[in-house]
């Protein structure tokens, strides 16, 4: 959905290094997600945050942070990456009263 | 607690329908959804239907809700090549708590 964006949209990093992945969406939603697929075991929520002053962890928090610069900005960071960091990450938005969520396109993560 | 099941693979003809199959714990979802993920891209929301029906039918595609056995089925009719991909099931059970996701039925259609 070109509603929600990410980037980037591929990433190479080594262990050790501080990375950002960043979100933007323009559907003026107000609640925003991060979430990361591996094989095998679906999507889990990383992040959640329902307005800009509220942050929620989700099932994988450790390892992780995040900033909601403003409604339309969510921002992932990985303070000291890790290779089992490796995966497919995902931004999300939804509006509350409806937890219809829409996808970004998605950020592909190598740490080595 | 909230846990949702699916089949991690289906194999279907062309032409055939694909029944993709969902089980959730929480009795007390509001709604469940259907995303489809192609290779590549993003998840993309197929359909939905809310707890107090049970049955939802959008062209092709059929949702079937099962409350008491906590079954959740997506028929897809005439199945195409371009349905390949993978399909997860999701559940919510408020407007404040976050969806909870199967870890999805890779779909692969045989032409």
């Amino acid at each position: 959905d070109a509603d929600v964006t990410q980037t980037p949209r591929n990433r190479i990093t080594k262990t050790g290094k501080r990375i950002m992945l960043e979100c933007s969406q323009t559907k003026g939603h107000d609640r925003m997600y991060w979430y990361r697929q591996d094989p095998g075991l679906g999507l889990r929520l990383i992040y959640y945050s329902f307005d800009v002053k509220d942050i929620n962890k989700g099932e994988i928090s450790d390892g992780y942070s995040v900033s909601r610069q403003a409604q339309a900005k969510f921002s992932l960071s990985l303070e000291s990456a890790i290779p089992n960091q490796t995966a497919l990450y995902f931004c999300a938005t939804s509006h509350s009263g409806s937890e219809t969520q829409y996808f970004g396109p998605g950020t592909r993560l190598l740490v080595l | 607690g909230e846990d949702v099941e699916q089949s991690l693979f289906l194999s279907v003809r062309e032409g055939d329908s694909s029944v993709i199959n969902c089980t959730y714990t929480d009795s007390s979802s509001t709604y469940l959804y259907w995303y489809k993920q192609e290779p590549g891209a993003g998840l993309q929301l197929l359909t939905y239907i809310f707890s107090n029906m049970d049955m939802k039918q959008d062209q092709r595609l059929t949702v079937l809700l099962n409350k008491k056995d906590k079954h959740l089925s997506l028929r897809i009719a005439d199945t195409q090549t371009g349905d390949s991909a993978i399909y997860f099931c999701a559940e919510t059970l408020s407007g404040n708590t976050p969806l909870v996701f199967g870890k999805g039925t890779r779909l692969s259609v045989i032409a």
